[in-house]
């Protein structure tokens, strides 16, 4: 079965630059379009980009300026890069498959809690 | 892109329905067909409910349904179950290749 796994350091230091990976399984990455959603403690959740399997991207107009999404298709994996973090962007993150119908997320990683503290 | 607006709680006894609103605009939810829903319980992951504002994934119990008029998606859960007590959050296209999720609704099982 598909199944997605986020990895990345757990603390940011504010101003510096977030990176997360999500390594898949059960699925080919080439052959889908991957997103990364955020949750902040208590909140509702963010989609943040994605990357589809053109190699093209779609970022939140709200952190476009910030946000680079990537894939590496010889690791099956796909990465989150935010810059100049701050506490606002301290969350759980969530990678997630495109299910390709436009519009919905149908797996999910178990979601990496991220704090963006000195 | 604000956030589409759902209330913050819903509930209802073993058995009984209940249903949860996503008012959004005509530049997101009234827009397009592509409302989803997600149940997401303590500590854990988003799950897929409804697709496509009505479409149920493969597993989904069919007490689970979805609609939509104009601006405003719904979610029902018929015969409620004490499972299906969670958070869930609805999400739609918003055009130019964005995605906005709702604010979430907390459902109780009484």
């Amino acid at each position: 079965q598909v199944q997605l796994q986020e990895s990345g350091p757990g603390l940011v230091k504010p101003s510096e630059t977030l990176s997360l990976t999500c390594i898949v399984s059960g699925a080919s990455i080439s052959r889908y379009s991957w997103s990364w959603i955020r949750q902040p403690a208590g909140e509702g959740l963010e989609w943040i980009g994605r990357s589809y399997t053109s190699g093209g991207t779609d970022y939140n107009p709200s952190l476009r300026s910030r946000v680079t999404v990537s894939v590496d298709t010889s690791k099956n994996q796909f990465s989150l890069r935010l810059t100049s973090v701050t506490a606002a962007d301290t969350a759980v993150y969530y990678c997630a498959r495109d299910s390709g119908r436009a519009g919905d997320f149908d797996y999910w990683g178990q979601g990496t809690l991220v704090t963006v503290s000195s | 892109q604000s956030a589409l607006t759902q209330p913050p709680s819903a509930s209802g006894s073993p058995g009984q329905s209940v249903t949860i609103s996503c008012t959004g605009t005509s530049s997101d939810v009234g827009g397009y067909n592509h409302v989803s829903w997600y149940q997401q319980h303590p500590g854990k992951a988003p799950k897929l409910m409804i697709y496509e504002v009505s479409k149920r994934p493969s597993g989904v119990p069919d007490r689970f349904s979805g609609s939509k008029s104009g601006n405003t998606a719904s979610l029902t859960v018929s015969g409620l179950q004490a499972e299906d007590e969670a958070d869930y959050y609805c999400s739609s296209f918003a055009g130019s290749n964005n995605y906005v999720f709702g604010t979430g609704t907390k459902v109780t099982v009484l």
